[in-house]
This record gives structure tokens, sequence and C-alpha cells, in this order.
């Protein structure tokens, strides 16, 4: 079955950090385009960051400088790293698949597999 | 970088109705990298749509979408009760690896 297994949110105070895990299975993790998607209180969907199959890595200007993602294939595991920490960062944080590369092509995709989600909450 | 817009923001149908969900672009979509999504209380987001028109995996046919460039359409023929959600649609590009969301529209019960 195809799986991503969401950890490591929680409780922190503003200006602090945290780190979150996405566990894959059921598919080869190394051959995918991986994301984190956050959904905060009353408000939508954002995309976050996303990372290539050559771990080359893409963030949105309102984390850009205090989040890292970075993967480990051999872990199957996708990683997020959250530094400096505001209250507008509260939501829960998703891990999700999307593009697929093999033997040098790529085929585009949408956001076909996502993890059940892990919730960080930015408070003093 | 491209900004999506939904419409409506809320839509209120009965079961039974149908439902269309706009989705516009600030520029062209290139090669329809256009996708919709459902979401419900307390459940990760559901890929519904890709390629502005192709329904995903185990997706019933009362889902469809349509549109190119910059305006796009989910259309939901005949409202189930499990349908009533929020719906998001997205750009999502592999080089470099990202996906803009639209902001959403609510679909609840009249």
């Amino acid at each position: 079955e195809v799986q991503l297994v969401e950890s490591g949110g929680g409780l922190v105070q503003p200006g602090g950090s945290l780190r979150l895990s996405c566990a894959a299975s059921g598919f080869t993790f190394s051959n995918y385009d991986m994301h984190w998607v956050r959904l905060a209180p009353g408000k939508g969907l954002e995309w976050v960051s996303g990372i290539g199959i050559t771990a080359d890595s893409y963030y949105s200007g309102s984390v850009k400088g205090r989040f890292t993602v970075s993967r480990d294939n051999a872990k199957d595991s996708l990683y997020l790293e959250l530094n400096s920490l505001r209250g507008g960062d509260t939501a829960v944080y998703y891990c999700a698949r999307s593009t697929y590369c093999s033997r040098g092509s790529c085929d585009t995709r949408a956001f076909e597999v996502w993890g059940q989600g892990t919730v960080v909450t930015v408070s003093s | 970088e491209i900004v999506l817009t939904q419409s409506p923001g809320t839509l209120s149908l009965s079961p039974g109705e149908r439902a269309t969900l706009s989705c516009r672009a600030s520029q062209s979509v290139s090669s329809n990298q256009l996708a919709w999504y459902q979401q419900k209380p307390g459940q990760a987001p559901r890929l519904l749509i890709f390629g502005a028109s192709s329904r995903a995996t185990d997706i019933p046919d009362r889902f469809s979408g349509s549109g190119s460039g910059t305006d796009f359409t989910l259309t939901i023929s005949r409202l189930e009760p499990e349908d009533f959600a929020v719906y998001y649609c997205q750009q999502y590009v592999s080089s470099p690896p990202g996906g803009t969301f639209g902001g959403g529209t609510k679909l609840e019960i009249k």
C-alpha cells in the first residue's frame, strides 16, 4: 500500500524550532518529487516547499530562509526543518508526492498521494 | 508567479443539484497542469482531477473538469451528501517542483 506518514509536530514557542518527518512506503521514494503543504486555521491550502529527486529544493516566499527541506532516500524519508517559528506558521503540515522521474525523464504529476498531516502550534 | 482565483467562495446547494466551481489563473497554465482537490474537515486533501480534465483513480464520473489556458471549471453533475466539502484548484509544475493553490470554494448544504 502506498503511504505517507508524518510525525514531529507539536507545541513550540515563537522563535523556536521543530523538525517534521514524513515516512514513505509502498513505492520507490527516490523516483518522486516530494512536497510540504500546510493548512492554517480558517485558511486555505498553502504550498510550503518542494524537493526534486536530485535534492533541488524550493520554498514559498513566506518560509524561505526559515524552513529547510531535505530527503534521505536510503530511509525513504522526507524532512522539514522549521526555524524562527511565528504564530502564522500554526497549521496542519502535510507531505505529498508528485512528479515521477526515471532514467533521465520525468512525468509531471499532480499531488497524487498525501499523508494524514501533523499539527504544528506556535504559541507562548 | 501564477495566482489562482477561485469563485464563488461559498456555494450553497442541495443534494441532487449540479455544482459548477471556477478557477481563474493570472496567466496561462502550461500544459494544462491544473488539478482539483477535495478536502473534508480533519482529512487530507484528495486528488480529483489532473491535467485539467482527467479523473484520478476511483473518482466517480459525476466529477468532471474542463478548461484551458486561464479558465478552468470543476463540475459535479449531481451532488451526493458526501460531496459537501472544500475544493481547491492547483497549478503543479516539475521544474522547479511546486504547486500553487487557489483560495478554495466551500460547497455547503443548502
